[in-house]
């Protein structure tokens, strides 16, 4: 119930492509679904999230797309760049009670490499 | 600003010591968190503090004891690890909105090794 699947494992994607990076989740009691961009060493950061009564959200290069009836949401990169290179992870995150804080579930990641 | 700030960002550690991880933020964000993550691995959630309160304790061994002293600061109190226990130590904090508590911001986290 818990649990996120992502995929792939890993991408590699010519510079000026579209990457795209999929999840699945089955609580739907998850209520906020963020993506995560991690570079070696470095702590996550977060790039984009979106909330279930949304079905797309779009930053500059990067769009959420979510399905709420499939409980799938998705990742794309557009004109991938090679400083795009790093691994993401999506997430679902549940508030247990108002004041608990929040539970987030992280996918596996996928290790994303965009070549020259 | 949307700063995490953690220390040491190396440390190491023999399993006899004591040692401390502290994590300091300044967004205003009540409930604060440590995550554990291994090589190649995602974060997996240790503990939340919610209001200065631990909330969540995700049956954590009592080796790894955290203390939240005020709202801005998050320490994890170490003692008598084990080799296994060498991760990336990862602080986060989110703000509440509406009956949720959404933006989780990371630090760029403590490189643990315990020798």
């Amino acid at each position: 119930q818990q649990q996120v699947k992502q995929s792939p494992q890993s991408l590699i994607v010519q510079k000026g492509g579209i990457s795209i990076i999929n999840c699945a989740y089955e609580n739907t009691a998850f209520d906020y679904f963020p993506w995560y961009q991690q570079f070696p060493g470095k702590g996550p950061a977060l790039l984009i999230a979106i909330r279930p009564d949304v079905s797309e959200k779009k930053e500059g290069r990067f769009t959420i797309s979510f399905n709420k009836s499939a409980k799938q949401f998705s990742l794309h990169i557009m004109d991938s760049q090679p400083g795009d290179s790093a691994t993401y992870f999506c997430a679902a995150s549940l508030t247990p009670k108002e004041t608990s804080g929040s539970r987030l579930t992280f996918g596996e990641g996928t290790q994303l490499t965009v070549n020259p | 600003d949307t700063e995490v700030t953690q220390t040491p960002k190396h440390l190491v550690m023999g399993m006899t010591n004591k040692k401390s991880l502290k994590c300091e933020q300044h967004m205003g964000h009540r409930a604060m968190y440590w995550y554990k993550q291994k090589a190649k691995k995602p974060p997996e959630l240790m503990f939340v503090y919610s209001y200065e309160k631990l909330s969540i304790n995700e049956s954590v061994p009592s080796r790894f004891s955290p203390e939240c002293p005020n709202s801005s600061l998050l320490n994890l109190h170490l003692h008598a690890l084990q080799p296994e226990d060498s991760a990336l130590y990862l602080c986060a904090s989110s703000r509440r909105q509406g009956l949720t508590f959404t933006e989780a911001f990371f630090g760029q986290g403590t490189r643990l090794t315990v020798v």
